[in-house]
């Protein structure tokens, strides 16, 4: 079994503070890395797929970076607000072996 | 709208009483998949299909079962419920690796 792992397990910050969490996977036979949000009483919703190395996603105050080569991607969020407050997972290889999760909250 | 339903949403049944969770989806995807979601564990993918007639066991099959008849429908079914087996069942489906999956609902079950 693949290991992803995520890092921190929670982490709370103020409103406009910018943050960042890490997702480590084993980088033999690098596949694929996906983000996913996953906000409360919800279901994931997909944010990046990342399939090269050195791949910078970018989708309005979230951007991801991916190291194939060390195994880890970084997600940040930019000047955060109170609806950022979710659960980030990421999930590596063809058949996704998920991470437990980054679970952020954002205090007004 | 595209999306992927499940139902039912939640459960509540006995050990051994036989329960099948569907799962449709109407985006005409080829993958769909399986996952149980435990505190502290994260997703954990049970099975999986790459197309119609194609199914492959994840991490945790043991106790599940599935088929898919159809390209839409991908059903989860325990024979025989086990109170191991209470969690959050979630179905998603998409175009196949390395691409994004949809997931669905999501179907909260408890085994007593």
């Amino acid at each position: 079994i693949l290991n992803v792992e995520q890092s921190p397990q929670s982490l709370h910050v103020q409103e406009g503070d910018s943050t960042n969490f890490t997702c480590s996977f084993p980088s033999s036979n690098f596949y694929a890395l996906h983000w996913y949000r996953w906000e409360t009483a919800k279901s994931p919703e997909a944010l990046f797929v990342m399939t090269l190395n050195g791949d910078e996603k970018k989708k309005g105050r979230i951007s991801a970076t991916l190291n194939t080569k060390e195994g880890y991607s970084y997600l940040y969020i930019k000047g955060s607000q109170p609806e950022d407050s979710a659960t980030y997972l990421c999930a590596s290889k063809a058949q996704f072996y998920f991470g437990t999760g980054t679970s952020l909250t954002v205090i007004p | 709208e595209a999306q992927v339903t499940q139902n039912p949403r939640y459960l509540i049944t006995v050990t051994g009483k036989k329960l099948t969770v569907t799962c449709s989806q109407n985006m005409n995807h080829e993958y769909m998949s399986w996952y149980r979601q435990d505190p502290g564990l994260g997703l954990r993918q049970i099975y999986y299909s790459m197309n119609v007639e194609v199914t492959d066991k994840g991490d945790v099959p043991e106790g599940y079962k599935v088929s898919r008849k159809e390209k839409r429908n991908f059903p989860l079914i325990l024979e025989s419920p086990s109170p191991n087996q209470t969690s959050l069942y979630f179905c998603a489906s998409g175009r196949g690796p390395p691409n994004e999956q949809y997931f669905g609902p999501g179907t909260r079950l408890t085994v007593t």
